[in-house]
């Protein structure tokens, strides 16, 4: 059964960098596509950007500048920095595995983490 | 990249049938084949129901079908049960290769 969890900081202090690690349990991390996803409070869900094991990532445009993701396959861990917060980055982040090539479907996700931008 | 757009809420009674729709352009929905469909409850984490347009993944309920024409996919709920209440969302591939969400559309079971 695969597993995954997100774990880090739940407040940030704006202008800092938001930083979460999500552990793989029950499968390679070397065999699938890697997705983080966020939900701010009563909203709709924003695609982040994916990592592959070989080190290729590609990030929502909307967020390119200020995001960088990174991969640990000894750990089976991946990981979200997010530079620069502000208070519209509060939101539910989800991490996830990538069924298919890049391209979605999203099948197993964590449970999310609530991370508040807040001084 | 522009939000999917999806209906904000879709009822229905009990034992009937709904559809919930997604569009999108040519760029994303229309483009390709790579449509997913999630279920979401209060509180939780989304749940694959669809992809690939009409796929459903093991030990999602055969209730639960999919379909594209152009520029829009549908999701239909049939004999809708009261554990059917959620937010559903749709995703697409684009051709940036990247991933975009709908809206989300709410599902009341009257």
């Amino acid at each position: 059964q695969v597993q995954l969890q997100e774990s880090g900081p739940g407040l940030v202090k704006p202008s800092e960098t938001l930083s979460l690690t999500c552990t793989v349990s029950g499968d390679s991390i070397r065999s699938y596509y890697w997705s983080w996803i966020r939900q701010p409070p009563g909203k709709g869900l924003e695609w982040i950007g994916y990592i592959y094991h070989s080190g290729t990532t590609n990030y929502n445009p909307s967020l390119k500048s200020r995001v960088t993701m990174s991969l640990d396959t000894s750990r089976s861990q991946f990981s979200l920095k997010v530079r620069s917060v502000n208070a519209a980055d509060t939101a539910v982040y989800y991490c996830a595995r990538d069924l298919g090539i890049a391209n979605g479907p999203l099948d197993y996700w964590g449970q999310g983490t609530l991370v508040t931008v807040s001084s | 990249q522009s939000a999917l757009t999806q209906p904000a809420s879709v009822s229905g009674s009990p034992g009937q049938a709904i559809t919930i729709s997604c569009t999108g352009t040519s760029s994303d929905v229309g483009g390709y084949n790579f449509v997913s469909w999630y279920q979401q409850h209060p509180g939780k984490a989304p749940k694959l129901m669809i992809y690939d347009v009409s796929n459903r993944p093991s030990g999602v309920s055969n209730r639960f079908s999919g379909s594209k024409s152009d520029n829009t996919a549908s999701l239909t709920i049939s004999g809708l049960q009261a554990e059917d209440e959620a937010d559903y969302y749709c995703s697409s591939y684009t051709n940036s290769n990247t991933l975009v969400f709908g809206g989300g559309t709410k599902v009341t079971v009257l």
